[in-house]
């Protein structure tokens, strides 16, 4: 069954503070992985999808990458409207477009 | 990317009563999916969707408790059928575009009592 883990569950960073978020998963084959950004009382915003280990993707302060077995959410210089919980979801071959999600990262930047 | 809109956008309801809950989108999709997120949880597929055919439901899910309709290319509902507490919860539609990207709603906060 795939597996998704995200860590930290919770991070808290100053503004400026760059850091990264980590999704790891094990499915027995990768059709995509998938970043979300999910803002209090909405619905997930989409942000990337990555195919193939080596991948990049980036979007403003955002940069996704991907592994054979992870991926990282790579933040610099977030600012206080970065805040927001990151969810990864993965879509296995195979499968009808269907996403498994992991329980996402909470972040939190201050001043 | 696709404009999707629920409604409502959220309910209180009694135990033993069904809520449907409609989801729109702008263009026209082939897939359209619904998703459950329970407090402090992630999502979770229910069911998938398409046109034309009957809804496919993940382990766990049956047609008695959540009937789906897919009228048509733009629309769709979910039933929420003789709720408990247990059913509080969000519910997102998503609809799929032509490049395999996913898009959400903005959810129906559902809260049984």
């Amino acid at each position: 069954e795939d597996q998704v883990t995200q860590s930290p569950e919770a991070l808290r960073l100053q503004e400026g503070e760059s850091s990264s978020l980590n999704c790891s998963y094990t499915v027995s084959g990768l059709r995509g992985l998938f970043w979300y950004r999910q803002d209090p009382g909405k619905g997930p915003e989409f942000l990337f999808t990555l195919y193939s280990a080596g991948e990049e993707k980036e979007k403003e302060r955002l940069k996704a990458t991907l592994t054979k077995k992870e991926s990282f959410l790579h933040i610099t210089a977030p600012k206080p409207e970065d805040s927001a919980t990151y969810l990864c979801a993965v879509q296995e071959t195979g499968t009808a477009s269907k996403l498994t999600f992991g329980t996402g990262t909470r972040l939190q930047v201050t001043l | 990317s696709a404009v999707i809109s629920q409604k409502p956008s959220r309910d209180i309801c009694q135990r033993g009563t069904s809520l449907t809950i409609q989801c729109q989108v702008d263009s026209q999709v082939t897939m359209m999916f619904w998703y459950r997120q329970q407090p402090g949880q992630s999502l979770t597929l229910i069911a998938t969707a398409n046109q034309g055919s009957e809804a496919t439901y993940e382990s766990g899910f049956v047609i008695d408790k959540f009937p789906i309709s897919r009228p048509n290319l733009t629309f769709s509902t979910l039933t929420v059928s003789n709720m408990s507490p247990e059913d509080s919860s969000i519910y997102l539609c998503s609809v799929e575009d032509g490049y395999n990207e996913q898009f959400f709603g903005p959810g129906t906060r559902l809260t049984v009592l």
